[in-house]
Order: C-alpha cells, then structure tokens, then sequence
C-alpha cells in the first residue's frame, strides 16, 4: 500500500512568488493535514480537510490556501512568499474518523531566496 | 482544550543506557497519544500510541510508553539506547472530537558512542 506522497521534494523560491505543494494521502483516506515545520518550532498547524472542505485552518495569514480534490488529494497555495515561510510542510492523512493515526508523507523542503 | 508539553528539548544519552522522553497532556475527556519519530528531513513516522486498554504500550524499535492518568503522563522509554535512535520525537494528543492533533514541540535526542 503506498504512504502518503508529497511533491516537490524541495522547492526553491523568490520572494513575492507563489508556491504550490501537493499531497496524495493513503487511499481510503478522506482526511488531510497540513503542518509548517519551520526550524526550532515544531510542528505548526497549518489546515485541515475533510471530504472536500476545509474543516479547520491555524493562524496563519489567508496568503496561505489550499484545497482538496475529489480524490482526496490536496494542494497548498502560498502566495507572495517571504522569507520566513521557508520551512518542510508536511502533509499527513487518516481516516475520518475513529482513533486512528495520522500519516505523514516525507515533506516538501520549501526556501525561499 | 488539550495540549502536550515535553519536558527537555534536547536529551542526550550514552549508546546502551535507558531513554526516557517526557511527554504531559492536558485534556478534557480521555485522550488518545501518541508518539511520533522523525529522522533527518523526513516525515514522521508513527512509534506507538495509546487509545484504550493497557497503559504500557508497546512500539517499534523497542520503545514503550506508560499512560499514567494520575500524572497526565506519557512518557516514552527504551532500556538501552542505540546509535540508530537518534532522531527528533514528538508527542501528540488528539483532540476530544477526534479530528485534529496536538503536537508537542518535539524533544531531539542524541546519543553518545
């Protein structure tokens, strides 16, 4: 069974762009999780989706997006980028509902230049 | 609301010698925890959990960890620490509507040949 996959690996750029991240959760899965994992502050929660909407979001600014697909999968927007949203972002997936884990896909290393 | 705290942000431990990683809760209802592993710009990868039963429960790698009630405690040990076991852990609560994840800030362990 694959894990959950996330693409780009790494991710390099300017200042004032846009970014986007994307995340294949486990199949059965219908819940997605986004984190920032910027150095020395853990894990920060960034959103959360569920069956095609956004359940939940952290405090982050709203230049931080996203949306989840049909087919579970989802996508991280981050527009007019800035120094400090260079980070890992993880991306993680479970089932709905229950007492199960979360997943976590390897990461997309974001740097922004 | 819950939370996590881990106690120490940086443990180190001689090659052989007991591990112990802190881990309290705060929460309203019963909780579900967790312990996470993470090498080195990877994702996390699921080391344990505890959701109801027993309270010494049993993971990968030869780690356990205690649920102690009493003490809001979820400690995560291992009797004799290995090289391979160097990592960053991170401690989780689920929330009391069982879709969302607390994180604590994560504790790095080192050890020592």
């Amino acid at each position: 069974e694959a894990g959950v996959t996330q693409s780009p690996t790494h991710l390099i750029k300017t200042r004032g762009q846009q970014a986007t991240l994307r995340c294949s959760p486990i199949s059965g899965h219908t819940s997605v999780y986004w984190y920032q994992q910027a150095l020395g502050l853990g894990l920060q929660f960034l959103l959360w989706y569920d069956e095609g909407e956004e359940r939940n979001r952290g405090n982050f600014p709203p230049r931080f997006s996203g949306r989840q697909f049909p087919n579970y999968s989802s996508e991280l927007n981050v527009n007019a980028l800035e120094l400090e949203d260079s980070a890992l972002y993880l991306c993680a997936s479970r089932t709905r509902v229950g007492d199960t884990e979360a997943f976590f896909g390897q990461g997309t290393r974001l740097t922004v230049v | 609301a819950q939370s996590v705290t881990q106690l120490g942000s940086h443990v180190s431990v001689s090659e052989g010698a007991l591990v112990l990683l802190r881990c309290n809760y705060s929460s309203s209802v019963p909780p579900y925890l967790f312990w996470y592993v993470q090498y080195p710009n990877q994702g996390l990868q699921l080391l344990l959990k505890y959701t109801t039963g027993a309270t010494l429960v049993k993971g990968i790698n030869g780690f356990e960890a205690e649920f102690k009630k009493s003490e809001t405690s979820f400690h995560l040990t291992k009797p004799s620490a290995h090289m391979s076991d160097a990592a960053e852990y991170f401690c989780a609560v689920q929330s009391d509507t069982g879709n969302q994840f607390y994180f604590g800030t994560g504790t790095s362990l080192t050890v020592i040949p």
